[in-house]
């Protein structure tokens, strides 16, 4: 089955600084790569998402690279803030009969020091 | 609109007690999806309802885990008897179609087992 890893565990960033998480994939059948921020003791929610047809994606201050080739994706924060703390989900599925289910990184503990 | 919800949000159980997690989804997702989060590592699939049918049950660890969704809205994941392993957070997500959409996910239950 897929297999995610998720790399760094931990990312301790100034304010203001960029960060980026990787993660790679085993499956190349896998279609659908969604990033999910979960903050303290909330739930985790979709920031920005990119299917295998396309190269990056931007939304504000976050974008997603992926390589097909590579099997590998990541999420980059420009000008990181206070509010970006949170752990960082990683995530890819396969489109198919058997619906989405995601295979998920170990996650990623971002602590944006102001 | 509401989100998805879960029911209870801590459950503290002695081993070999059961327990019986519930699962709201959002009003008019046919797709539900159970995944857990054991100690801290990544978020892993358990299973993924169709309506009422399951889809995909390939992530139950076991048969200690009965999930149902009767008449296809509410769904509940019971565990019988409880184990020391089983302690997490037990996750419950929904989307609308089971193609690419968005798995909006509830806040979670964290389970612990003594």
């Amino acid at each position: 089955g897929e297999n995610v890893e998720q790399h760094p565990s931990t990312l301790s960033v100034q304010e203001g600084d960029s960060a980026v998480i990787k993660c790679t994939y085993s499956d190349s059948a896998s279609n659908y790569f969604p990033w999910y921020k979960q903050e303290l003791g909330k739930r985790p929610q979709l920031i920005i998402d990119i299917r295998s047809n396309v190269g990056e994606k931007k939304d504000q201050r976050i974008a997603v690279t992926l390589n097909k080739t590579a099997k590998h994706f990541s999420l980059h924060i420009t000008e990181t803030q206070p509010e970006d703390s949170a752990v960082y989900f990683c995530a890819a599925s396969i489109k198919g009969a058997a619906g989405n289910k995601l295979t998920f990184g170990g996650g990623t503990r971002v602590l944006v020091k102001p | 609109e509401a989100g998805v919800t879960q029911f209870p949000s801590h459950s503290v159980i002695e081993k070999g007690q059961t327990v019986t997690l519930r699962c709201d989804p959002i009003s008019g997702h046919d797709n539900l999806y159970w995944y857990r989060r054991v100690m801290g590592k990544e978020i892993k699939f358990l299973l993924h309802f169709v309506k009422e049918s399951k889809q995909d049950e390939s992530g139950m660890p076991n048969n200690r885990f009965l999930a149902e969704r009767t008449g296809g809205t509410y769904s509940t994941l019971k565990v019988q008897p409880a184990e020391l392993e089983d302690s997490g957070v037990y996750f419950c997500a929904s989307s609308q179609d089971s193609s690419y959409n968005e798995q909006f996910f509830g806040p979670g239950t964290r389970l612990t087992v003594l």
